[in-house]
C-alpha cells in the first residue's frame, strides 16, 4: 500500500548525461514537491506543482526541470548533471495546503554522478 | 522568510536515557511545525505535527513535542531512548499562506542521534 513511490531508488549517471527521476502517488493529492538533500544536509525544496501550476524556487538551477503529466505522476529532469548534483532526491505530496495536512514523502532516489 | 534552527548537530545518549532535541523557528504567523526522522538512505517519516490547540503533541514511537510560542521552540522529547531510535531528526516549519507557498516546508539542519548500548 505504498502511497508515494519513487523510481528508481538508486540512479547512476555520467557527468553531463540527462537523467529523469520519477515519482508517483496513489493519494490523489493536489500538490507534489521535489526536494534535494545533499549528504549531511537538510532537504531543500527545488520546486512544486499545485495541480498544473508549476512553482520554481528562486535558487533552483536552470539545469533542473520538472513535468507533471497528470495528477499521479511527477518527473524531475536533470539536463546536464554535474558532480555537485549527486544527492538524495525526495518527492512529497500534500492534499491541499488550505487544510491542516501533512506532506507524505517517498523513499527517495539516490543519484550518483560519475 | 521562515527558518528553522537545530542547535545540536550530533547528540549521543545511552539506551534507556531521556532525550530532548531542540528546535527553534522563525515565522511571521502561527506556524505549522513538524518533526521527521530519517534513517540512513531512507526517506522522511513523520513523527508528529503541531497545527493548533494543545501545545503538547504526541507522536509515534513514544515521542512528544511541546510548542512554546514565547520561546519560538518546538523541542522533541522521549523519556526512554531505544537503540532503534538512532537516526537523523529534522524539525520543519510549514508555510500556510497562499500564493506560491502552497504548504512548503523549511527544514532545520538536522540532529544526528547516536544511541550507546
Amino acid at each position: 500500500d505504498a502511497m508515494v513511490i519513487q523510481n528508481p531508488r538508486y540512479q547512476v549517471t555520467q557527468f553531463g548525461k540527462p537523467v529523469t527521476l520519477s515519482c508517483s502517488q496513489t493519494l490523489n493529492h493536489n500538490v507534489m514537491y521535489w526536494y534535494q538533500q545533499k549528504s549531511s544536509q537538510a532537504p531543500k525544496l527545488l520546486f512544486h506543482y499545485y495541480d498544473k501550476d508549476f512553482n520554481n524556487e528562486a535558487d533552483t538551477p536552470d539545469n533542473f526541470q520538472s513535468r507533471r503529466p497528470n495528477t499521479s505522476f511527477c518527473f524531475l529532469d536533470i539536463r546536464s548533471p554535474g558532480l555537485g548534483d549527486a544527492a538524495m532526491y525526495l518527492c512529497a505530496t500534500l492534499r491541499d495546503p488550505s487544510y491542516q495536512e501533512t506532506q507524505y514523502f517517498g523513499p527517495g532516489t539516490r543519484l550518483l554522478v560519475l | 522568510a521562515q527558518s528553522v534552527t537545530q542547535p545540536d548537530i550530533h547528540i549521543t545518549v545511552s539506551e534507556g536515557a531521556s532525550l530532548e532535541l531542540r528546535c527553534n523557528y522563525s515565522y511571521g504567523a502561527t506556524p505549522y511545525l513538524f518533526w521527521y526522522v530519517q534513517s540512513p538512505g531512507q526517506g522522511l517519516q513523520l513523527l508528529l505535527k503541531y497545527f493548533s490547540g494543545d501545545t503538547l503533541v504526541q507522536g509515534i514511537k513514544g515521542f512528544e513535542a511541546e510548542f512554546k510560542r514565547s520561546q519560538s521552540s518546538f523541542n522533541l522529547r522521549k523519556p526512554s531512548v531505544h537503540w532503534s531510535d538512532a537516526a537523523e531528526y529534522f524539525c520543519a516549519v510549514g508555510a500556510i499562506e497562499g500564493g506560491t507557498s502552497y504548504g512548503k516546508l523549511t527544514f532545520g539542519q538536522g540532529t544526528i542521534l547516536t544511541v550507546h548500548p
